[in-house]
């Protein structure tokens, strides 16, 4: 059973707020992500981590930014909201002990910027 | 052209029925493969995961992969409508962090 939770699971929010989109994790994985889903669409990875101070940026570019100072914590933040930035959050994390990329996935965050 | 090709449905079965659900890929590198299920307004959950080329088996659930064809199958038998899901594929190379998705099969299972 996977245990890796996200907060809030909807938001609607003004342009021009900033907001974060929290991730923590119960299992202790030194990997995790953040990928955005639109209907239809395939999972884009828009950043990682390998553990504690580690940030990549993923291959689909985002206006987001992310930290990692705990392990189990792994928040997402817009500094300044757009209507472009309406999608769904995912986050997830691995062991790195398995390979092939063997994710585990919250339950999401839906966000819609009016 | 996209490295994870997979028909997005919606498929819809009666109860009881057979399903197959398939991806392609053109990356030749890919050795991981997935399927995950995403029930409305949730994340996705692992449901199946496979090494190279070959069958799994898990409960009602069978995967199989080709990767001569580099095409990847999952197949649900007595299909509920508890089925009733998006189904992703997903697929990695070896040790490496990329996890490359399709865009997910919307399956409907009808009493």
């Amino acid at each position: 059973e996977a245990d890796i939770y996200q907060t809030p699971r909807y938001l609607v929010i003004g342009t021009g707020k900033k907001i974060t989109l929290e991730c923590s994790q119960t299992m202790g994985h030194d990997k995790m992500y953040w990928y955005q889903q639109d209907p239809g669409m395939e999972l884009h990875l828009i950043h990682y981590s390998y553990g504690v101070n580690s940030t990549e940026k993923g291959d689909l570019s985002s206006e987001s930014t992310v930290s990692r100072i705990r392990t189990e914590h792994f928040p997402l933040t817009l500094e300044s909201a757009r209507p472009s930035h309406t999608s769904q959050y995912l986050c997830a994390s691995s062991d790195p002990r398995d390979r092939g990329e063997k994710a585990f996935f919250g339950q999401g965050t839906r966000l819609t910027v009016v | 052209q996209k490295e994870v090709e997979q028909d997005p449905g919606p498929l819809s079965v009666p109860e009881g029925a057979i399903v197959s659900l398939n991806c392609t890929y053109s990356n030749s590198a890919f050795q991981y493969f997935m399927w995950y299920r995403q029930y409305s307004r949730k994340g996705p959950e692992l449901l199946m995961y496979t090494y190279s080329s070959g069958n799994k088996e898990d409960g009602r659930f069978t995967a199989q992969v080709d990767k001569s064809s580099k095409y990847i199958s999952l197949f649900i038998r007595d299909s509920q409508p508890s089925d009733s899901a998006t189904y992703l594929c997903a697929m990695s190379p070896y040790n490496t962090d990329k996890l490359i998705f399709g865009t997910g099969t919307r399956l409907q299972v009808f009493p």
